[in-house]
């Protein structure tokens, strides 16, 4: 599978502060998923995205499905510390397709 | 309550030991995957399954095997023949979305 392109790496910001990543592939996927996973747990589902242009929110989390359907994006308004962990982004090609999953961006929020 | 139970969730092994990963999910999801996490690697896809007694490798099949003789069951067996086997597994099911069991952390000592 193809490994997505997820920036950045890891970002160290302060309670309240907004947070910004994305993912980019040379391919185009039709679902776009981005998961949160705490230290030792499973990834948890966040948001899916379906449709292109799709911009979609759970509560403080807002995601956009690209346009040409390469790319996406994962914004966290007001940060929280329990924002803490490592957020996956996720294409799919089509149903009964494995998932490409991106390498991860690290989140550490200080009070 | 409905989801994706992995056991155990910790594992001790000795090099040149077999060890299985159990995976059971109440999803009625046809399909399940294994997938290996590395520190700073993401998840790689070791095999997955779209439908009962059938399986296909993903990248990193080497030195594992898998078996799905039941549609909620899809172990995973870390053989000796992994070069490298210390790392934490996951298994999922899909029926679309992904979802995820808590996971299994193997060390080899």
């Amino acid at each position: 599978g193809q490994q997505l392109n997820q920036s950045p790496q890891s970002m160290f910001i302060q309670e309240g502060e907004d947070v910004s990543m994305n993912c980019t592939s040379s391919s185009i996927f039709n679902t776009w998923l981005w998961y949160k996973q705490d230290p030792g747990e499973g990834p948890v589902l966040l948001i899916a995205l379906y449709k292109a242009g799709e911009l979609t929110s759970n509560g403080r989390l807002t995601a956009q499905f690209g346009i040409t359907r390469k790319d996406s994006f994962l914004n966290i308004s007001a940060s929280i510390p329990s924002d803490v962990g490592i957020y996956f982004c996720a294409g799919l090609i089509n149903s009964g397709y494995a998932l490409n999953f991106g390498k991860g961006t690290s989140l550490l929020v200080t009070p | 309550d409905g989801g994706i139970t992995q056991s155990p969730k910790y594992l001790f092994r000795k090099e040149g030991q077999n060890v299985t990963l159990s995976c059971e999910q109440n999803l009625n999801h046809d399909a399940m995957y294994w997938y290996r996490q590395d520190p700073g690697q993401g998840l790689r896809l070791i095999y997955y399954s779209q439908i009962v007694n059938d399986f296909q490798k993903g990248d990193i099949a080497e030195g594992y095997s898998v078996s799905r003789e039941k549609k909620e069951s899809f172990p995973l067996t870390v053989t000796s023949a992994q070069k490298n086997p210390t790392a934490f597994y996951l298994c999922a099911s899909s029926s679309g979305e992904l979802f995820f069991g808590e996971g299994s952390r193997l060390t080899v000592l």
